[in-house]
């Protein structure tokens, strides 16, 4: 069965802190792991995602992330945060068991502190 | 609570054919968002309604997608006619508010377009 654990249900950072955002996964087979952000009024926008390759990937507002296969950790991180990131962050892993489907975690919520 | 319900699980259908997804959000959630997840694009934001009425449906890949929320228990998403590149993961989300209040996914809808 395929599963997420993102460790930490809240986090507070200071404005131009860096961040990080704990990620685990458990997958039979090679994952497809994603990143999505859930700003407030909006709905899951994709950050970024890894399928294949160069294990760490860039994706959108300055966010990225590092695959790391023999800790089965895909964690998201920036190096300055603006106030405009708090939101709610979800990691989720898919691939070709289970037709694609992907498995998310619970979230983390990110508060950004002035 | 049931928490939000989709229909069928699984819709197998050929092409040309018209199909009808499901949703039933959770009761009291005036936010509804349908997704389609494929394996390479992950998770898209397809449209999304407050209180019944479509706010952002600059998800919605094409017109032969449409989208209705007649009440506050029920939402449809109708493909017409199917095309095979339709086959996917279709999720209905909802959730409270329009903060950061957590979104709630139905178990989603298997859809193959042959």
């Amino acid at each position: 069965a395929q599963s997420v654990t993102q460790p930490d249900i809240h986090i507070t950072v200071s404005e131009g802190a860096s961040l990080e955002l704990r990620c685990n996964y458990s997958y039979g087979a090679t994952p497809y792991l994603f990143w999505y952000v859930q700003s407030p009024g909006q709905g899951l926008q994709l950050l970024l995602k890894y399928f294949s390759g160069d294990t760490l990937v860039q994706g959108i507002k300055g966010f990225e992330a590092e695959f790391k296969r023999s800790q089965s950790s895909f964690n998201l991180r920036k190096p300055s945060v603006h106030w405009s990131d708090a939101a709610e962050y979800f990691c989720a892993v898919g691939g070709a068991l289970n037709a694609g489907k992907s498995t998310f975690g619970d979230g983390t919520t990110l508060t950004v502190k002035p | 609570d049931a928490g939000v319900i989709q229909s069928p699980r699984h819709e197998v259908t050929e092409m040309g054919q018209e199909v009808t997804l499901r949703c039933k959000p959770i009761s009291g959630h005036n936010s509804l968002f349908w997704y389609r997840q494929t394996m390479m694009r992950g998770l898209e934001l397809l449209i999304y309604f407050n209180n019944n009425v479509p706010i952002d449906d600059s998800g919605m890949p094409e017109d032969r997608f449409s989208a209705k929320m007649p009440n506050a228990s029920f939402s449809t998403l109708k493909i017409q006619p199917s095309e095979p590149r339709d086959s996917a993961v279709y999720f209905c989300a909802s959730r409270t508010g329009t903060g950061i209040e957590k979104l709630f996914f139905g178990s989603g809808t298997q859809l193959s377009v042959l």
